[in-house]
């Protein structure tokens, strides 16, 4: 099936670490890496993790991915006020052949 | 500095078509691969169509197959999506992307374009 799963919402206080989870298939996360990518309000998204588990530069390393089987997860450390956005995971689908995103993620810093 | 600078969004009813454009720059333009990815008010993101960096190989979503067609000019630098036979559920914003062909690898996003198919 070709679907990327993320709960719709997470949250944490400053300081936190949170972590955000991802599950797909055999067909995607399975065979191929995952991605994340992060959408302030009214802003485009930006891409926070390559490759699994790779930083482009500029991104800060509070920001870590990981990915096992189906499944891959991104974590937060030390959360700030200014993480407070939509994150998606996104992977490449061998059925579609195209790329797919997940559902999305809305984290809230309280 | 990378810019994506999408134009030619706006209102138009279903069954009718609508050409949005990309102007890139900052980058060699030709040497890349781009991508549409649209998102849908409030929804999440969708990509939509993606095109090799001399045009020859284009790529699409099974939604929009045979209704959107993906273009470039490199000699303007610029990324075209013609969409034909639209629909409402294909309101959306739509970002052009600097993309890594056969990936779900976009680095650099436009501020996106709005385009709204309603009677």
């Amino acid at each position: 099936q070709s679907v990327l799963t993320q709960p719709p919402s997470a949250s944490g206080t400053p300081g936190q670490r949170v972590t955000i989870s991802c599950s797909g298939s055999s067909s995607n996360i399975g065979t191929n890496y995952v991605y994340w990518y992060q959408q302030l309000p009214g802003t485009p998204p930006k891409l926070l993790i390559y490759m699994n588990n790779q930083r482009p530069s500029g991104v800060p390393d509070r920001f870590s991915g990981s990915k096992s089987g189906t499944s891959a997860s991104l974590a937060i450390s030390g959360l700030r006020s200014e993480d407070e956005a939509h994150y998606y995971c996104a992977s490449w689908d061998d059925s579609l052949k195209g790329p797919l995103f997940g559902g999305g993620t809305k984290l809230t810093v309280l | 500095e990378v810019q994506l600078l999408e134009s030619g969004g706006g209102l138009v009813q279903p069954g009718g078509s609508l050409r949005v454009s990309c102007a890139a720059s900052g980058f060699t333009f030709g040497s890349y691969a781009m991508s549409w990815v649209r998102q849908a008010p409030g929804k999440g993101l969708e990509w939509v169509s993606g095109i090799s960096g001399s045009g020859s190989s284009t790529y699409y979503a099974d939604s929009v197959k045979g209704r959107f067609t993906i273009s470039r000019d490199n000699s303007k630098n610029t990324l075209y999506l013609q969409m034909n036979s639209l629909r409402a559920e294909d309101t959306a914003v739509y970002y052009c992307a600097k993309w890594s062909l056969v990936s779900p690898l976009f680095d650099y996003w436009g501020q996106g374009t709005l385009v709204t198919v309603s009677s």
